[in-house]
């Protein structure tokens, strides 16, 4: 019952590192998500992909970048990381049904860029 | 646009009383989908309740219900006999017809008390 897996789980980057958080999901899921959270403002979209072999552009993608690798895997890139991107990151999947789409999340990855 | 706003940052309640966090949403599309998520202090995303704006009964999911009022573009999750382990942050969220852009709100972090 693995679901929705993602590495690392904390990470601690200096201003100007780069590192990629890897997602991968089991659920056979069409569709994956990249949200960041933080405080007072909930979670918002960074990119998703519909499908394997497209992505799109969420809400905040500035500074990000993600690949689909295959139905499975989903990952998001920092190439420079920045203090604003200090947040929590949830990698997260579903099957879209009409409106109802649940969303099944990671646990989640903690990054402090000092 | 679409936009979820939850005004309740903090709420308290005692053990095994009712409680209702409040959600409003407002699009302009006829066909979306709300649900609500709770996050517990280990961080995850738990899916509690959905409604479908064309459904004609609130949703009902155990101790939790959603009280649909859609004249009032409004979601509330009620929470009946509340537990200590109901002590969470609770995010409402709503998806559009076509999906993979779920937004969510700011979030109101709950506190039972024994």
């Amino acid at each position: 019952n693995a679901g929705v897996t993602q590495t690392p789980k904390f990470q601690v980057l200096k201003t100007g590192q780069s590192m990629t958080l890897q997602c991968a999901q089991d659920m056979n899921h069409n569709s994956m998500y990249w949200y960041r959270q933080d405080p007072g403002m909930g979670l918002r979209l960074i990119y998703y992909s519909a499908s394997e072999g497209t992505t799109d552009k969420g809400e905040v993608p500035n500074g990000y970048n993600v690949s689909r690798l295959n139905k499975r895997e989903f990952s998001l890139r920092l190439e420079s990381a920045a203090p604003s991107q200090t947040s929590v990151y949830f990698c997260a999947s579903s099957e879209l049904k009409g409106t109802r789409e649940k969303l099944f999340f990671g646990s989640g990855t903690q990054l402090s860029v000092l | 646009a679409q936009k979820i706003t939850q005004t309740q940052p903090g709420m308290f309640v005692q053990e095994k009383e009712a409680v209702t966090l409040d959600c409003t949403y407002d699009t302009s599309d006829p066909s979306y989908g709300l649900f609500w998520y709770k996050q517990p202090s280990s961080g995850e995303m738990i899916f509690l309740i959905y409604q479908g704006s064309y459904d004609q009964q609130n949703a009902t999911e155990g101790r939790y219900s959603l009280n649909f009022q859609k004249a009032r573009k409004s979601a509330n999750l009620v929470i009946s006999a509340s537990q200590l382990g109901d002590s969470a942050m609770y995010f409402c969220a709503m998806s559009l017809t076509g999906g993979f852009k779920t937004i969510f709100g700011a979030g109101t972090r709950l506190f039972v008390k024994a």
